[in-house]
């Protein structure tokens, strides 16, 4: 039984240039949701997607934006890339039916460096 | 906006020593989840208490929830330097589906 997958591993790129990160979620899981976790902090909510719509977002700029596909795979797109976005990227799936809530699943986390 | 909030922020114990680790929140939840993370990797998922539970039990750990208190425990019992890694709270912000993490604790289980 897969888990949740990310790619790449880690990634750099240059200041204005666009970014795109990739997760799969766990066998099962429909619901996949982004983090961004700077250093020494906890992770932050970006955003949500399920039904390839996204259903909620964090206190994130619009340059943050992502698509969900009909195989419950997701992206993370960044544009304008700033110092600021160098952090782990982290993707968690869940079951959405689940009630009361139920087990995030995250992946292994996409290092962003930008220069 | 971070809600769960990890005391203390640092714990440095000796092998087959008791970790306690707290967490505070600041809204209701319906449930509030427990990570561990080794050295800026993905995190793993500990265990999740729901709201109306006040103690859970998996292996080495125990959870404990006071909705009272918006407050949880994390106890790992007879601890190992595997264990060595940061831990986190996280919380269905007033029954959310995101997750609002603290900023974590970071233990050091010493051989």
């Amino acid at each position: 039984d897969a888990g949740v997958t990310q790619s790449p591993t880690h990634l750099i790129k240059t200041r204005g240039q666009q970014v795109t990160l990739r997760c799969s979620p766990k066998s099962g899981h429909d619901t996949v949701s982004w983090y961004q976790q700077a250093l020494g902090q906890g992770p932050q909510f970006i955003f949500q997607y399920y039904e390839e719509e996204e259903r909620q977002r964090g206190n994130f700029p619009d340059r943050f934006s992502g698509h969900q596909f009909p195989n419950y795979s997701s992206e993370l797109n960044v544009n304008a890339l700033l110092l600021g976005d160098s952090a782990l990227y982290l993707c968690a799936s869940s079951l959405r039916l689940a009630v009361l809530g139920d087990e995030q699943f995250f992946g292994p986390g996409t290092r962003l460096t930008v220069l | 906006s971070q809600q769960g909030e990890e005391d203390p922020q640092a714990l440095s114990i000796q092998e087959g020593e008791n970790a306690t680790m707290n967490c505070s929140y600041k809204t209701s939840i319906n449930n509030l989840q427990w990570y561990r993370q080794n050295s800026g990797r993905g995190l793993v998922h500990l265990i999740l208490i729901r709201s109306n539970e006040r103690e859970k039990h998996s292996g080495r750990l125990r959870v404990t929830l006071d909705t009272s208190k918006k407050s949880s425990s994390l106890l790992i019992t007879a601890s190992r330097a595997a264990d060595t890694a940061s831990y986190f709270c996280a919380t269905d912000e007033g029954g959310s589906e995101k997750l609002v993490f603290g900023k974590g604790m970071k233990l050091t289980v010493n051989p």
